[in-house]
């Protein structure tokens, strides 16, 4: 069974760091790119950033270039998420996912259950 | 970036109604296009995929079609358990991949 589970994330002043983990079991981690996808209280979702089977590249939204960095463990099976600089706008939950790969389309098939990260002071 | 709207933003209907709910695009995508289902304080679930295929283990009530710029999103029969917010998720070309802004099914 395909298992994502988030760790890592809490109450965090602005201008603060953290660092979200995702540990992935039940399917051959490096063969997929990963991807971080956000939800803030009451609003829909937003996509993060994600990342190639072999770290090789990475992207990311435009609002979180330059704060947060997304990486990786294959030897760990672990995605992580160093988020810098936080913001109020921040505030959301954040959910791993796997894409699924069909193919050339990003397909995210499985999901973590999501860990609340609130930048506030 | 391309841009998803989705319409209604909400939408209220009755056990066994057929419900259709779509989403535009700003620009072509093909069939770069996917469908979840998310239930309150629950991660989102993958329904439909490259704007048609049903993910393995989804019910056949559910059903994808459209290419280019328009697509929709069909439950055939409303089932208790489908009142949810829907999301499209556009995948075509590189990040972002932004999804819709989310449809709210209600009960009637």
């Amino acid at each position: 069974e395909v298992q994502l589970v988030e760790s890592g994330g809490g109450l965090v002043q602005p201008g603060g760091s953290l660092r979200l983990s995702c540990a992935g079991s039940g399917f051959t981690f490096s063969s997929y790119w990963m991807s971080w996808v956000r939800q803030a209280p009451g609003k829909g979702l937003e996509w993060v950033a994600n990342i190639k089977q072999d770290g090789s590249e990475k992207y990311y939204v435009d609002s979180v270039k330059g704060r947060f960095t997304i990486s990786r463990d294959n030897a760990k099976k672990s995605l992580y998420l160093q988020m810098n600089s936080l913001r109020a706008e921040d505030t959301a939950v954040y959910y791993c996912a796997r894409d699924g790969g069909r193919g050339v389309i990003v397909v995210f098939d499985y999901w973590g259950q999501g860990t609340l990260v609130t930048v506030s002071s | 970036d391309i841009q998803m709207t989705q319409s209604p933003s909400s939408l209220s209907a009755s056990v066994g109604d057929r419900v259709t709910i779509t989403c535009r695009a700003s620009q072509s995508i093909s069939s770069y296009l996917n469908w979840y289902q998310q239930k309150p304080g629950k991660a989102p679930k993958l329904l439909i995929y490259a704007a048609s295929s049903l993910q393995s283990g989804v019910p056949s009530r559910f059903s994808g079609s459209g290419s280019g710029t328009d697509f929709t999103l069909t439950i055939s029969s409303l089932q208790p358990e489908d009142f949810a917010t829907y999301y499209c998720q556009q995948s075509y070309s590189t990040p972002p991949y932004i999804f819709g802004q989310g449809t709210k099914l209600e009960i009637k």
